[in-house]
């Protein structure tokens, strides 16, 4: 177990809905970060949260949003869901440990969004 | 762009055979490798990491990688496979920047047969 826990596991959804996923990073972390893994792809980046702001943004739509709060929790909103946003969702939680550089990424186990 | 090329998509080998999966990576100044494994069902997990220093790195489960600079590479090696290797394995690096952003490989699916 990494200690990062996604919510929900699985979700449907159809086409045109907004969606809202749910992570709690690993205890002591301060970052997280989202990535989309297609099916029969690598993760792709999303976005990154530090100190409760972005900081960092992959080729990823607008409609694609975050937050991070106080306690480092974050959530990924998705509107005007599409057909092509079904894909697992994956929370990475990590530190900045100063001098540009983060410790290693924990991931969760991910929440399975279906676009019906 | 950074990007990471893994060269094998699916590999079936047998059981205490060898194991070599090859990952590059582009160039993109510093930059920290990583191999993922992902049990069907199951999280992302670290099998190891090569930040700096030794460029023979060892991992869990028996697993080790070895940096070649010159060759932007960071190929994953493990001398006797076992049934429960099978599994998703990704190459990853991350570029030194103003954000943690990791670049992953496609995967390669490894299935060990009895």
């Amino acid at each position: 177990e990494t200690g990062v826990t996604q919510s929900p596991t699985h979700l449907i959804k159809t086409r045109g809905q907004q969606v809202t996923l749910r992570c709690s990073s690993q205890s002591g972390h301060n970052t997280v970060s989202w990535y989309q893994q297609a099916l029969g792809q690598g993760p792709q980046f999303i976005f990154q949260y530090y100190r409760e702001e972005e900081n960092g943004r992959g080729n990823f739509p607008p409609r694609f949003s975050g937050l991070q709060f106080p306690n480092y929790s974050s959530e990924l909103n998705v509107n005007a869901l599409e057909l092509d946003d079904s894909a697992l969702y994956l929370c990475a939680s990590s530190s900045y440990a100063g001098t540009g550089g983060w410790t290693e990424a924990f991931f969760g186990q991910g929440t399975r969004l279906t676009v019906v | 762009a950074q990007s990471v090329s893994q060269h094998n998509h699916h590999v079936i080998l047998s059981e205490a055979a060898s194991l070599e999966l090859g990952c590059n990576y582009s160039y993109g100044g510093t930059v920290n490798l990583f191999w993922y494994v992902q049990y069907p069902g199951q999280h992302l997990q670290l099998l190891l990491k090569y930040f700096s220093g030794d460029p023979l790195v060892k991992g869990i489960k028996g697993f080790e990688a070895e940096f070649i600079k010159s060759k932007f590479s960071f190929n994953l090696r493990k001398p006797s496979v076992q049934w429960s290797d099978t599994a998703e394995y990704f190459c990853a690096a991350q570029y030194s920047g103003g954000y943690q952003k990791v670049t992953f490989g496609i995967g390669t699916k490894l299935q060990v047969i009895p």
